[in-house]
């Protein structure tokens, strides 16, 4: 079967670096997504690994390894906003997105 | 640009009810897509169109229809209604078939009560 594990939940401080891991088993891979929901809100795109390695975006990065079907989202300098849902996302061998079920981040003072 | 509409942003409807939820895109993508998301659950495909005129199912389409006539409209009809389908349904497009392939824009999402 196809699935994506990723934490429940997260506590993490503001100015701290938090790191959210995902690990998957799909039906072929065709790139990893992760995306970004704040409570009440639509999902929003925050990035894309379809390469092994690190994608690096401002404050937040993203790591890919396919031979150990994981990825992380890493948040730097995190700030009060970044209080969110973050899900990962696997594109399958029909270029389906399989999705975890996503991590709730908590930003504390 | 709007982006993506949903259309209601809320209802409560009785069981045994049909419904029918709107979704419209102004960005001229040619895939678009309805999931649902319950808590607990990674959002859950129902159906999707790679382009006008084509539809499919996804993960969990029973219940479910959907029509695509042109580009920009994909409403999902619920014939009669259950509790079961209760939840906050997206629609979504991405500007080639396939959602694995690029980003995927939501809309608000309709969140949706059966009693």
């Amino acid at each position: 079967g196809q699935n994506i594990d990723q934490p429940t939940e997260m506590t993490a401080t503001e100015g701290a670096i938090v790191q959210i891991n995902c690990t998957y088993q799909t039906s072929g891979f065709n790139g990893l997504f992760w995306y970004q929901q704040h409570a009440g809100e639509a999902p929003t795109f925050l990035s894309y690994n379809v390469l092994d390695g690190l994608e690096e975006k401002g404050r937040f990065s993203s790591f890919l390894s396919r031979s150990k079907g994981y990825s992380y989202l890493l948040l730097k300098e995190l700030q009060m906003k970044d209080s969110a849902s973050y899900l990962c996302a696997v594109g399958d061998s029909n270029y389906q997105l399989i999705w975890g079920a996503g991590t709730k981040l908590i930003i504390k003072p | 640009i709007a982006g993506i509409t949903q259309a209601p942003t809320s209802q409560i409807l009785a069981a045994g009810r049909r419904m029918t939820l709107r979704c419209t895109q102004d960005m001229r993508h040619n895939a678009m897509y309805w999931y649902r998301q319950d808590l607990g659950l990674g959002l859950r495909l129902i159906h999707y169109s790679n382009t006008a005129g084509t539809t499919g199912k996804g993960e969990v389409p029973d219940g479910y229809s959907v029509s695509r006539a042109n580009t920009d409209d994909f409403p999902l009809t619920l014939a009669s209604a259950v509790p079961s389908q209760t939840s906050v349904y997206f629609c979504a497009s991405s500007e080639a078939a396939g959602g694995g392939t690029g980003e995927l824009f939501f809309g608000e999402g309709s969140r949706l009560t059966v009693l």
